[in-house]
C-alpha cells in the first residue's frame, strides 16, 4: 500500500537558518505530492504541492521538488521566521477516480523557531 | 464561503455514551472525509464519501458510523465511545472535478472520552 515517511521531529532552529524536512514515499504509479501545515490549535492547510515528476511545488518561501527517482519531496525554506512555527504534513494522493481522493499523510514534524 | 465547519470544537464524554460530530461544507465539494490525529500517528483516514448516498471505510472504521444524506453535511457518529477514541477529528472536503487535488480541513474537534 501507500506510505509516507517523513523525518521526525521536533526540530529546532534559530530565525533566519534553513530548514529541511525529508519525506520519501511508496506508491504504486504516479501519486501526488503535497506538503500540509498546521498551525497551533488550527486544521491543516495546504502549503504546496507537485503532480508530477520533476515538478516544483513553492510557497511562502518554501520550496519542494517531486524527485521520482529518489522518491522523495523534502521540503526546504531558505531563512526561517519564527512565524514558520508548526507542524509540516507530507502527504501523498494516488492518482484520480474511484477511491484515488485518499490522502495517506506522514507522521508530521514539529518545527519550532526561536528568535 | 464558510468553507469547512466543524462542531462542537470541545467534548468530553463518559465511556459508553453516543456522539455526533458535525461536519459542513459550503463549497459543493463531492469528496468529504474523516480523520483523527494522535500523537505520533498523522492523521489516519475514518471514513469518506464520495457523493451523497456513498460512504467507504478507511483505515481505522471501527466504533464509527457516517452517512452522507446531503451534498454539504458529513456527521461522524461514536455509537458507544471508547478511551482509545479520545483524540482531534478533522473533516476534510475536496471537489472531484479538478486537477488540483487539494483537501479543505475544518478546525478539528478535541474529544476526550473518560
Amino acid at each position: 500500500g501507500n506510505s509516507v515517511t517523513q523525518m521526525e521531529g521536533p526540530v529546532t532552529l534559530s530565525e533566519e537558518a534553513f530548514l529541511t524536512i525529508n519525506c520519501t514515499y511508496t506508491a504504486t504509479g504516479y501519486p501526488s505530492l503535497f506538503w500540509y501545515v498546521q498551525y497551533p490549535g488550527e486544521g491543516l492547510q495546504l502549503l504546496l504541492k507537485a503532480t508530477k515528476a520533476d515538478d516544483k511545488g513553492s510557497n511562502k518561501g518554501f520550496e519542494a521538488t517531486y524527485r521520482k527517482e529518489t522518491t522523495s519531496f523534502h521540503l526546504e525554506k531558505g531563512s526561517v521566521q519564527v512565524s514558520d512555527s508548526a507542524v509540516y504534513f507530507c502527504a501523498l494522493r494516488k492518482g484520480s477516480g474511484g477511491s484515488n481522493y485518499k490522502l495517506t499523510f506522514g507522521k508530521g514534524t514539529l518545527l519550532t523557531v526561536n528568535p | 464561503n464558510a468553507g469547512v465547519t466543524q462542531t462542537p470544537k470541545f467534548q468530553v464524554l463518559k465511556t459508553g455514551q453516543s456522539m455526533t460530530l458535525q461536519c459542513a461544507q459550503d463549497m459543493n465539494h463531492e469528496y468529504m472525509s474523516w480523520y483523527r490525529q494522535d500523537p505520533g500517528m498523522g492523521l489516519r483516514l475514518i471514513h469518506y464519501s464520495v457523493g451523497a448516498g456513498i460512504t467507504d471505510q478507511g483505515e481505522v472504521p471501527n466504533g464509527y458510523n457516517v452517512s452522507r444524506s446531503t451534498t454539504e453535511d458529513f456527521p461522524l457518529r461514536l455509537l458507544s465511545a471508547a478511551p482509545s477514541q479520545t483524540s482531534v477529528y478533522f473533516c476534510a472536503s475536496s471537489p472531484i472535478q479538478t486537477s488540483s487535488y487539494e483537501q479543505y480541513f475544518g478546525p478539528g474537534t478535541r474529544l476526550t472520552v473518560t
